[in-house]
């Protein structure tokens, strides 16, 4: 069964910094594109970067290029959100999905919240 | 940004009827491949989302033959044939075709 676990959520002041991990099990994670995807507070769904299976294609959205940073490591079967010059309007859940054939997230961890506030 | 329009807002919906989302794009998501990749997600109430649809109207494993999608170019529809209890949530459409991924505002399906 594929399974993904993020952690490392929490509250953190404006300008902080957070480091999310998501722990893969169930499926050969270095054979899949990976993705990190979040949902403000009642909110819509909002793609936020990508990854290839090796990690040398990565891909963001406008608003977190140069402060975020997607990383990978296939040897612990585990993704990375490193986040840095956090604003309140990062305040979130953060989603890891798996890249399924055919395009769109196939499977979805259950999520960790990340609240930036002073 | 491809602009992913949804409607209704809010679906109320008897048990047992058919519901129908729509999902109007602000350009064609066919690919240089061929494929149109326009997905279809779940979010029940305090769960993570689910792919439902891939491709248009390809089933994820695992998914009531009662969900179906259609379309093409730039209009899309996912239609539930009976609704059930465990179907109220919030349905999103998404496309990858271009980047970045972008999702449609959500559709609020809830029972009468």
């Amino acid at each position: 069964e594929v399974q993904l676990v993020e952690s490392g959520g929490g509250l953190v002041q404006p300008g902080g910094s957070l480091r999310l991990s998501c722990a893969a099990s169930g499926f050969t994670f270095s054979s899949y594109w990976m993705n990190w995807v979040r949902q403000a507070p009642g909110k819509g769904l909002e793609w936020m970067a990508n990854i290839n299976q090796d990690g040398t294609e990565k891909y963001y959205m406008d608003s977190v290029k140069g402060r975020f940073t997607i990383s990978r490591d296939n040897a612990k079967n585990s993704l990375y959100l490193q986040m840095n010059g956090l604003r309140a309007e990062d305040t979130a859940v953060y989603y890891c999905a798996r890249e399924g054939s055919g395009g769109g997230g196939d499977s979805w961890g259950q999520g960790t919240l990340v609240t930036v506030s002073s | 940004d491809v602009v992913m329009t949804q409607s209704p807002l809010s679906l109320p919906v008897t048990l047992g009827q058919p519901a129908s989302i729509t999902c109007r794009c602000s350009q064609s998501l066919v690919y240089s491949d061929g494929n149109t990749y326009l997905s279809w997600f779940q979010q029940r109430p305090g769960q993570s989302p689910r792919r439902l649809i891939y491709k248009v109207s390809n089933r994820d494993s695992g998914v009531p033959d009662r969900f179906s999608g259609s379309g093409s170019g730039t209009d899309f529809t996912l239609k539930i044939s009976w609704v059930e209890a465990d179907d109220v949530g919030v349905y999103y459409c998404m496309q990858g075709t271009h980047w970045p991924p972008t999702f449609g505002g959500g559709t609020k399906v809830e029972i009468k």
